[in-house]
């Protein structure tokens, strides 16, 4: 069965400088999620979109942004990187509008680890 | 704010030996549970999941059971084997909103 893609799966950039997280949701999804997971934490939410359109949004920092585009993957874009944003990066998706299953059951892909020197 | 946490930070079980995991949440607005299971540098796989009208709910070799009176949510995994060794997470939702809370997260050891 198809998963979530998300790309790339590692990164490794300076302080100060800019990413850019791709997510493309299970085929029929909807929705996606965007959560942060430090090492030995447990996965924070930052942000979440529906058909897009932000639909949520947690402790996501003002140098980050979000989308969801018309073929529903989303992008995260992180600017000034900081030391602290070293991170596991997991999108989720799920079909909260379609019917397709549990509206809340998020699947999560296989993230993107960022690591910020 | 409020979270979802863990009683135990690490379960140390024997291979064939049942395993219980516990989470404790405060939010009694959640409305919506679910368990997933994080392997080393892998994403949270859903394992199973259960709504606030339900007490109980059983899958494969798992069953979870939630307790709204004390707001309490356990994971049973029956004859425990080395592929369950993982962080297990627990995590709530509240109905009209889209995230998920997640709880610290319990260690599985599984020996053989």
């Amino acid at each position: 069965a198809a998963g979530v893609i998300q790309s790339p799966r590692h990164l490794i950039k300076e302080k100060r400088e800019t990413a850019t997280l791709k997510c493309y949701p299970i085929p029929r999804h909807d929705t996606v999620y965007w959560y942060q997971q430090g090492p030995g934490q447990d996965p924070q939410f930052l942000i979440s979109f529906y058909e897009k359109m932000q639909s949520d949004k947690g402790s996501i920092p003002d140098r980050f942004s979000a989308q969801q585009f018309s073929d529903y993957h989303s992008e995260l874009n992180m600017s000034s990187l900081e030391l602290g944003d070293s991170a596991l990066y997991f999108c989720a998706s799920s079909s909260y509008g379609k019917g397709v299953s549990e509206p809340y059951e998020q699947y999560f892909g296989p993230g993107t680890r960022l690591t910020v020197t | 704010g409020e979270s979802v946490g863990l009683h135990l930070p690490t379960l140390s079980v024997q291979e064939g030996d049942n395993s219980i995991i516990n989470c404790a949440y405060s939010n009694s607005a959640s409305d919506y549970f679910i368990w997933y299971k994080q392997e080393s540098g892998k994403g949270p796989q859903f394992i199973i999941d259960i709504r606030s009208n339900m007490d109980k709910r059983q899958g494969q070799r798992v069953t979870v059971l939630l307790n709204k009176t004390v707001k309490h949510l356990s994971l049973q995994i029956a004859a425990t084997q080395p592929g369950d060794s993982a962080v297990y997470f627990c995590a709530e939702n509240i109905d009209g909103y889209n995230k998920l809370i997640f709880g610290a997260g319990t260690r599985l050891a599984v020996h053989p």
